[in-house]
């Protein structure tokens, strides 16, 4: 067990919808990540938050956001969803601002279906 | 910039192999090196760290990866598989002034009985 918690394990939903994924990070950690892993392009990183502000965006489409709260839970939302977004969506939590060089702790993920 | 290449998406080996994961990178600054697994249905977590203290790094059950700056590599090793091994393993790319960490894009590793 990471310590990190992703809710909900499993969404079915269909195109043109739209979803959050919420995900609680390990106590103390201030840094959030969210990756989204599908067969065909690996693992895509989509965002980082630290303390509630952005740090770094990679692969992050305009159809999608996050947020990073107070309490530091982290929410990704999912707009007028595509067949193409069926994936798993992991996000991982560390203590430093630093991504290049911490180590990442991984929740269980939150497997998107759309159909 | 910087990329890691795994190559090999798949390797097969048997229950008391050797076991080795290859994984190049490429990086402008000195690296820092990562190799996590995945289990099925699981979570990524980490198997071991390269932070330039020492080339020869070990990790968990059993596992260890040799950082090369000639070769550009930090392949993956563990002396003997053992069935529970079965996963895919990512090898991952960062550095003290960047934004992310680059990750490979896995090898799945079989272990026959």
């Amino acid at each position: 067990d990471s310590g990190v918690t992703q809710t909900p394990k499993h969404l079915i939903t269909a195109t043109g919808q739209r979803v959050t994924l919420r995900c609680s990070p390990r106590s103390g950690d201030l840094s959030v990540y969210w990756y989204q892993q599908s067969l065909d392009q690996g693992l895509q990183f989509l965002i980082q938050y630290y303390n509630g502000e952005e740090r770094a965006k990679g692969n992050i489409l305009e159809r999608f956001s996050a947020q990073q709260f107070p309490d530091l839970h982290s929410e990704l939302n999912l707009s007028s969803l595509e067949l193409g977004d069926s994936a798993l969506y992991f996000c991982a939590s560390s203590v430093a601002k630093l991504a290049g060089v911490n180590e990442q702790f991984f929740g269980p993920g939150t497997r998107l279906t759309v159909l | 910039a910087q990329s890691v290449t795994q190559l090999g998406s798949h390797v097969s080996v048997s229950e008391g192999a050797l076991v080795l994961l290859r994984c190049n990178y490429s990086s402008s600054v000195p690296p820092y090196l990562f190799w996590y697994v995945q289990y099925p249905n699981q979570g990524l977590q980490l198997l071991l760290k390269y932070t330039s203290a020492a080339t020869l790094v070990k990790g968990i059950n059993g596992f260890e990866a040799e950082f090369k700056k000639s070769e550009t590599s930090f392949h993956l090793t563990k002396p003997s598989a053992h069935m529970s091994d079965a996963a895919e393993y990512f090898c991952a790319v960062g550095n003290t002034g960047g934004f992310k960490t680059i990750f490979g894009a896995g090898t799945r590793l079989f272990v026959k009985a």
